[in-house]
C-alpha cells in the first residue's frame, strides 16, 4: 500500500517550453502532497505545499508564477515548470500524506528528471 | 526553527561492520523523525520514524535508531552491512508550526558498502 507515481520519470524538453509533472497517490486519499527539488549530490528542498482544493504554499524563494502547482483532486497533484531554462533541470520528487495522518508522514514518489536545453 | 545536520557527507563501511550515521536535530517543540533511503534517480523510502513511545525504533532492512532528546540525536545503526545497503541516507525532521506541518531534511549521506 502507499504507493506514489509520477510521470513522466524523465523529461527533456526545449528552453522556454513548458513541462507539466503529475503526482498521483495510488492507494490512498492524500489531503496534501509536497513537491521537492533535488539537484545533484543534494538534499531534497521543499518547494511548495499543495493541498486538495486550495492555493499551493510555496516557500520562500520558490517563483509561484514559474512553477504551477494544481491539486485538483485527493490523488492527483500537478506540477508544470513555465518557459522552463537550463538552470530549471534537476530531479523534481512529490510526496503525498495520507489524509487523516497524524505524524506527517509521507510516502514519496520514484521522482522526475528534467533536463532543460 | 527546525534543521537537521548529518554529520559526515560519506560514510565507508565493509560488508558485515557495524554501520552508524548520526544526525542532530533542532526543533522547537517535540518532533516527528525520520530516516529515509534513497537508490540513484529513484524518490525516498521511509526506513522507520519516531513519534512518540518507544525512543528506540526499528526500521526494514534491519536498520534502528534512538531518539535521545539531551542530545537532540537520532542515529542511525545496522549491526551488519550488507552491499545492498549502499545508498543515499536522509534523516528528516517534521513538527507543525504555523504553516502546518513541514519536514526538513538533512543533507544527507551517502553509505559505501565495501566487500
Amino acid at each position: 500500500g502507499a504507493v506514489v507515481s509520477q510521470h513522466p520519470s524523465w523529461v527533456i524538453c526545449k528552453s522556454g517550453t513548458s513541462v507539466k509533472i503529475e503526482c498521483r497517490s495510488l492507494d490512498f486519499q492524500a489531503t496534501t502532497m509536497f513537491w521537492y527539488r533535488q539537484f545533484p549530490k543534494q538534499s531534497l528542498m521543499l518547494m511548495a505545499t499543495s493541498n486538495e482544493g486550495s492555493k499551493a504554499t510555496y516557500e520562500q524563494g520558490v517563483e509561484k508564477d514559474k512553477f504551477l502547482i494544481n491539486h485538483a483532486s485527493l490523488t492527483l497533484s500537478t506540477l508544470t515548470v513555465t518557459s522552463a531554462h537550463p538552470e530549471d533541470s534537476s530531479f523534481y520528487i512529490c510526496s503525498a500524506r495520507p489524509a487523516g495522518g497524524v505524524y506527517n508522514e509521507q510516502f514519496f514518489g520514484p521522482g522526475t528528471r528534467l533536463t532543460v536545453l | 526553527a527546525q534543521s537537521v545536520t548529518q554529520l559526515g557527507s560519506h560514510v565507508s563501511v565493509s560488508e558485515g561492520a557495524l554501520v552508524l550515521l548520526r544526525c542532530n536535530y533542532s526543533s522547537s517543540v517535540p518532533p516527528y523523525l525520520f530516516w529515509y533511503v534513497q537508490y540513484p534517480n529513484q524518490g525516498l523510502q521511509l526506513l522507520l520514524k519516531y513519534t512518540t513511545g518507544a525512543t528506540l525504533v526499528k526500521g526494514i532492512n534491519g536498520f534502528e535508531a534512538e531518539f535521545k532528546k539531551s542530545e537532540t540525536s537520532f542515529h542511525l545503526t545496522k549491526p551488519s552491512a550488507h552491499m545492498s545497503d549502499a545508498a543515499e541516507y536522509f534523516c528528516a525532521v517534521s513538527d507543525r508550526g504555523t504553516g502546518g506541518f513541514k519536514t526538513i531534511f538533512g543533507a544527507g549521506t551517502r553509505l559505501f558498502v565495501k566487500a
